[in-house]
Protein backbone atom coordinates (compact mmCIF):
# COMPACT_ATOMS: atom_id res chain seq x y z
CA UNK A 1 0.00 0.00 0.00
CA UNK A 2 0.82 3.65 -0.42
CA UNK A 3 3.29 5.07 2.23
CA UNK A 4 2.91 7.78 4.30
CA UNK A 5 6.23 9.00 6.49
CA UNK A 6 6.02 11.21 9.84
CA UNK A 7 8.81 13.00 11.23
CA UNK A 8 10.15 12.70 13.84
CA UNK A 9 8.93 9.67 15.66
CA UNK A 10 9.80 11.48 18.97
CA UNK A 11 10.59 14.59 20.45
CA UNK A 12 10.84 16.02 23.66
CA UNK A 13 10.85 19.55 23.79
CA UNK A 14 10.85 22.46 26.43
CA UNK A 15 8.05 24.07 27.88
CA UNK A 16 7.58 27.37 25.52
CA UNK A 17 9.09 26.09 22.29
CA UNK A 18 8.00 25.16 19.04
CA UNK A 19 8.05 22.04 17.08
CA UNK A 20 7.80 21.14 13.86
CA UNK A 21 6.12 18.08 12.67
CA UNK A 22 6.81 16.67 8.81
CA UNK A 23 4.14 14.15 7.20
CA UNK A 24 4.56 13.32 3.66
CA UNK A 25 2.99 10.72 0.80
CA UNK A 26 6.35 8.91 -0.85
CA UNK A 27 4.32 7.66 -3.76
CA UNK A 28 1.57 9.55 -4.28
CA UNK A 29 0.50 13.03 -4.30
CA UNK A 30 -2.01 14.06 -1.41
CA UNK A 31 -4.40 17.36 -1.95
CA UNK A 32 -5.57 17.09 1.16
CA UNK A 33 -4.20 15.70 4.03
CA UNK A 34 -5.04 15.70 8.18
CA UNK A 35 -3.95 15.97 11.28
CA UNK A 36 -4.98 13.81 14.35
CA UNK A 37 -4.00 14.06 18.08
CA UNK A 38 -4.05 11.07 20.71
CA UNK A 39 -4.07 11.53 24.19
CA UNK A 40 -2.89 8.07 26.50
CA UNK A 41 -5.94 5.42 26.08
CA UNK A 42 -8.23 7.74 24.40
CA UNK A 43 -8.90 7.32 20.32
CA UNK A 44 -7.74 9.69 17.26
CA UNK A 45 -9.20 13.15 17.40
CA UNK A 46 -9.05 15.25 14.18
CA UNK A 47 -7.81 18.54 14.62
CA UNK A 48 -7.28 19.82 11.12
CA UNK A 49 -7.43 19.24 7.56
CA UNK A 50 -4.94 20.39 5.57
CA UNK A 51 -5.01 21.54 2.00
CA UNK A 52 -2.46 21.75 -0.70
CA UNK A 53 -2.22 25.44 -1.62
CA UNK A 54 -4.70 26.75 0.73
CA UNK A 55 -5.76 27.38 4.58
CA UNK A 56 -6.59 24.63 7.16
CA UNK A 57 -9.43 23.92 8.35
CA UNK A 58 -9.60 23.46 11.95
CA UNK A 59 -12.02 21.52 14.14
CA UNK A 60 -13.82 23.04 16.71
CA UNK A 61 -11.77 23.79 20.42
CA UNK A 62 -8.64 23.74 17.85
CA UNK A 63 -6.74 26.90 18.33
CA UNK A 64 -4.97 27.86 14.81
CA UNK A 65 -2.63 30.11 16.18
CA UNK A 66 -1.28 27.44 18.28
CA UNK A 67 -1.20 24.49 15.83
CA UNK A 68 0.34 26.02 12.60
CA UNK A 69 -0.72 23.77 9.70
CA UNK A 70 1.29 24.64 6.30
CA UNK A 71 0.79 22.41 3.12
CA UNK A 72 2.96 23.65 0.67
CA UNK A 73 3.22 20.37 -1.84
CA UNK A 74 1.14 17.62 -2.66
CA UNK A 75 3.78 15.56 -1.00
CA UNK A 76 4.31 17.59 2.19
CA UNK A 77 2.11 18.69 5.43
CA UNK A 78 3.94 19.89 8.10
CA UNK A 79 2.09 20.68 11.93
CA UNK A 80 4.05 23.08 13.94
CA UNK A 81 3.06 23.18 17.65
CA UNK A 82 4.01 26.48 19.07
CA UNK A 83 4.89 27.54 22.88
CA UNK A 84 4.29 23.91 23.59
CA UNK A 85 3.11 23.54 27.34
CA UNK A 86 2.94 19.79 28.76
CA UNK A 87 -0.88 19.56 28.18
CA UNK A 88 0.48 19.25 24.16
CA UNK A 89 2.15 16.09 25.15
CA UNK A 90 0.55 13.90 22.93
CA UNK A 91 0.56 11.08 19.95
CA UNK A 92 0.36 12.67 16.62
CA UNK A 93 -0.62 11.39 13.62
CA UNK A 94 -0.85 12.27 10.30
CA UNK A 95 -2.85 10.72 7.05
CA UNK A 96 -3.55 11.22 3.26
CA UNK A 97 -5.46 9.96 0.70
CA UNK A 98 -4.04 9.73 -3.17
CA UNK A 99 -5.08 12.94 -4.92
CA UNK A 100 -5.22 10.54 -7.80
CA UNK A 101 -7.96 8.30 -6.66
CA UNK A 102 -9.95 10.37 -4.93
CA UNK A 103 -12.96 9.70 -7.23
CA UNK A 104 -13.09 6.43 -6.24
CA UNK A 105 -13.43 4.80 -2.38
CA UNK A 106 -10.12 4.66 -1.35
CA UNK A 107 -8.34 4.42 1.90
CA UNK A 108 -6.87 6.55 3.64
CA UNK A 109 -3.03 6.20 4.75
CA UNK A 110 -1.63 7.19 7.59
CA UNK A 111 1.92 7.88 9.18
CA UNK A 112 3.40 6.46 12.04
CA UNK A 113 2.98 9.11 14.58
CA UNK A 114 4.95 11.58 16.84
CA UNK A 115 5.18 11.43 20.17
CA UNK A 116 5.71 14.57 21.61
CA UNK A 117 6.64 15.27 25.31
CA UNK A 118 6.74 18.76 26.61
CA UNK A 119 9.15 19.27 29.45
CA UNK B 1 -21.27 10.43 9.59
CA UNK B 2 -23.29 7.14 11.09
CA UNK B 3 -22.34 5.88 14.64
CA UNK B 4 -21.17 2.93 14.70
CA UNK B 5 -21.22 0.79 18.33
CA UNK B 6 -18.41 -1.46 19.06
CA UNK B 7 -17.45 -4.23 22.47
CA UNK B 8 -14.74 -2.17 24.37
CA UNK B 9 -12.67 -5.63 24.13
CA UNK B 10 -12.32 -9.11 23.07
CA UNK B 11 -9.76 -12.00 23.20
CA UNK B 12 -9.27 -14.38 20.85
CA UNK B 13 -6.79 -17.98 20.86
CA UNK B 14 -3.75 -17.72 18.77
CA UNK B 15 -4.62 -19.69 15.80
CA UNK B 16 -8.46 -19.43 15.88
CA UNK B 17 -10.57 -16.77 14.12
CA UNK B 18 -11.20 -13.71 15.53
CA UNK B 19 -15.04 -12.47 14.52
CA UNK B 20 -15.02 -8.51 15.88
CA UNK B 21 -18.71 -6.99 15.18
CA UNK B 22 -20.02 -3.51 14.69
CA UNK B 23 -23.22 -2.19 14.95
CA UNK B 24 -24.23 0.91 12.40
CA UNK B 25 -28.06 1.17 12.90
CA UNK B 26 -28.31 4.43 11.32
CA UNK B 27 -26.27 4.04 8.57
CA UNK B 28 -27.19 5.64 4.93
CA UNK B 29 -26.98 3.92 1.44
CA UNK B 30 -24.02 5.69 0.46
CA UNK B 31 -22.08 5.18 3.25
CA UNK B 32 -19.02 2.40 3.34
CA UNK B 33 -18.12 0.44 6.71
CA UNK B 34 -14.33 0.63 6.44
CA UNK B 35 -12.01 -0.87 9.22
CA UNK B 36 -8.68 0.20 10.67
CA UNK B 37 -6.27 -1.27 13.18
CA UNK B 38 -3.94 0.28 15.75
CA UNK B 39 -1.31 -1.61 16.88
CA UNK B 40 0.19 -0.04 20.30
CA UNK B 41 2.27 3.38 19.64
CA UNK B 42 1.89 2.93 16.06
CA UNK B 43 -0.02 4.95 13.27
CA UNK B 44 -3.61 3.40 12.71
CA UNK B 45 -3.51 0.74 9.05
CA UNK B 46 -6.32 0.36 6.76
CA UNK B 47 -7.59 -3.20 6.63
CA UNK B 48 -11.00 -3.42 4.30
CA UNK B 49 -13.68 -1.51 3.82
CA UNK B 50 -17.19 -2.58 1.53
CA UNK B 51 -20.65 -1.04 0.96
CA UNK B 52 -22.95 -3.71 0.87
CA UNK B 53 -21.92 -7.11 -0.55
CA UNK B 54 -18.98 -9.26 1.53
CA UNK B 55 -15.29 -8.18 1.10
CA UNK B 56 -12.19 -10.12 1.50
CA UNK B 57 -8.84 -9.42 1.22
CA UNK B 58 -5.18 -10.77 2.01
CA UNK B 59 -5.67 -8.82 5.84
CA UNK B 60 -9.28 -10.18 6.63
CA UNK B 61 -12.94 -10.55 5.59
CA UNK B 62 -15.60 -8.41 6.04
CA UNK B 63 -19.28 -9.46 6.16
CA UNK B 64 -21.89 -7.30 6.11
CA UNK B 65 -25.81 -7.80 6.54
CA UNK B 66 -28.36 -7.64 4.17
CA UNK B 67 -29.90 -4.43 5.91
CA UNK B 68 -26.45 -3.46 6.59
CA UNK B 69 -27.11 -2.11 9.47
CA UNK B 70 -24.04 -4.68 11.37
CA UNK B 71 -20.31 -5.81 10.04
CA UNK B 72 -18.37 -8.31 10.82
CA UNK B 73 -14.57 -7.82 10.67
CA UNK B 74 -12.87 -11.49 10.66
CA UNK B 75 -9.40 -12.61 11.00
CA UNK B 76 -9.31 -15.94 9.96
CA UNK B 77 -6.12 -17.63 11.61
CA UNK B 78 -5.36 -14.84 14.42
CA UNK B 79 -1.50 -14.28 15.48
CA UNK B 80 -0.70 -12.78 18.55
CA UNK B 81 0.49 -9.59 15.89
CA UNK B 82 -2.93 -9.13 15.47
CA UNK B 83 -3.60 -7.31 18.69
CA UNK B 84 -4.66 -4.23 18.67
CA UNK B 85 -7.45 -1.63 18.65
CA UNK B 86 -9.93 -2.06 15.61
CA UNK B 87 -11.70 0.67 14.13
CA UNK B 88 -15.36 0.67 12.34
CA UNK B 89 -15.61 3.33 10.86
CA UNK B 90 -18.58 4.33 8.56
CA UNK B 91 -17.92 6.76 5.98
CA UNK B 92 -19.82 9.43 3.46
CA UNK B 93 -18.93 8.85 -0.06
CA UNK B 94 -18.32 11.80 -2.53
CA UNK B 95 -16.38 15.00 -2.41
CA UNK B 96 -15.77 16.41 0.61
CA UNK B 97 -16.25 13.73 2.80
CA UNK B 98 -12.67 11.86 3.31
CA UNK B 99 -12.26 12.54 7.19
CA UNK B 100 -12.66 9.59 9.21
CA UNK B 101 -14.05 9.35 12.33
CA UNK B 102 -12.73 7.04 15.28
CA UNK B 103 -15.13 5.98 18.15
CA UNK B 104 -13.05 3.59 20.83
CA UNK B 105 -13.05 0.48 18.79
CA UNK B 106 -12.35 -2.54 20.52
CA UNK B 107 -9.12 -3.77 22.09
CA UNK B 108 -8.56 -7.58 20.52
CA UNK B 109 -5.92 -9.29 22.76
CA UNK B 110 -4.88 -12.93 21.12
CA UNK B 111 -3.64 -15.06 23.50
CA UNK B 112 -0.80 -17.62 23.00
Amino acid sequence: GAVVSQHPSRVICKSGTSVKIECRSLDFQATTMFWYRQFPKQSLMLMATSNEGSKATYEQGVEKDKFLINHASLTLSTLTVTSAHPEDSSFYICSARDSIRLRGNTEAFFGQGTRLTVV
Amino acid sequence: DAKTTQPPSMDCAEGRAANLPCNHSTISGNEYVYWYRQIHSQGPQYIIHGLKNNETNEMASLIITEDRKSSTLILPHATLRDTAVYYCIVRLTGAGSYQLTFGKGTKLSVIP
